[in-house]
């Protein structure tokens, strides 16, 4: 099974700050076909998980623009350009090239300093 | 607007059976392979069970497998979830989800809670 490994764990962040979280897999990403099936999500406090990013850079419909994923291989990063009060949340990273399993990070808790 | 509302979770003793539903509307749910995802309380997402448009192709995660079922009625847009020996350790809510890197979008319902406790 591919093991997604977050880090940090715990992100405190001051508004309208920049914000970074790392997501490694234990091995490469890329599939047969070519792409590299990687998306995070975001869980805002008592909701479902929303996806904001998928095949590693593509934004989905009605996410800010504050918001980009970069990365290849085994590294990926989930990046905020500038903070907002509604980004708390938990943030997971996961994959789909190699399945079964489809595996989640474990979760990086975003807080407002 | 797409939705999918699960329904069916609740209190079960351990060694117990549950059945989860999850009703679909505003796509056509015939066309699409569908997912169960839990997380267990102030833990992380975890994948269960994945099935496709036919259902002829299923695949379990290992905690789940032989004692969860998952099944589908494309006339009902309906997708289930058969759950047999419950333990404290399947205490979750309870996601299904249409598309994961689908181009069209990543849909979760709301969850259902299941709690497993005697």
């Amino acid at each position: 099974d591919v093991v997604m490994t977050q880090s940090p764990l715990s992100l405190p962040v001051t508004l309208g700050q920049p914000a970074s979280i790392s997501c490694r897999s234990s091995q490469s990403l890329v599939h047969t076909d070519g792409n590299t099936y990687l998306a995070w999500f975001q869980q805002r406090p008592g909701q479902s998980p929303r996806r904001l990013i998928y095949n590693v850079s593509n934004r989905d419909s009605g996410v800010p623009d504050r918001f980009s994923g970069s990365g290849s291989g085994t590294d990926f990063t989930l990046k905020i350009s500038r903070v907002e009060a509604e980004d708390v949340g938990v943030y997971y990273c996961m994959q789909v090239t190699h399945w079964p399993p489809i595996t989640f990070g474990q979760g990086t808790r975003l807080e407002i300093k | 607007e797409v939705q999918l509302v699960e329904s069916g979770g609740g209190l079960v003793q351990p060694g117990g059976s549950l059945r989860l539903s999850c009703a679909a509307s505003g796509f056509t749910f015939s066309s699409y392979n569908v997912n169960w995802v839990r997380q267990a309380p102030g833990k992380g997402l975890e994948w269960l069970s994945y099935i496709s448009i036919t259902s002829k192709t299923i695949h379990y995660a290992d905690s789940v497998r032989g004692r969860f079922t998952v099944s589908r009625d494309n006339a009902k847009s309906s997708l289930y979830l058969q759950m047999n020996g419950l333990g404290v350790e399947d205490t979750a809510v309870y996601y299904c989800v249409r598309g994961f890197i689908s181009s069209s979008g990543s849909y979760w319902g709301q969850g259902t809670l299941v709690t497993v406790s005697s």
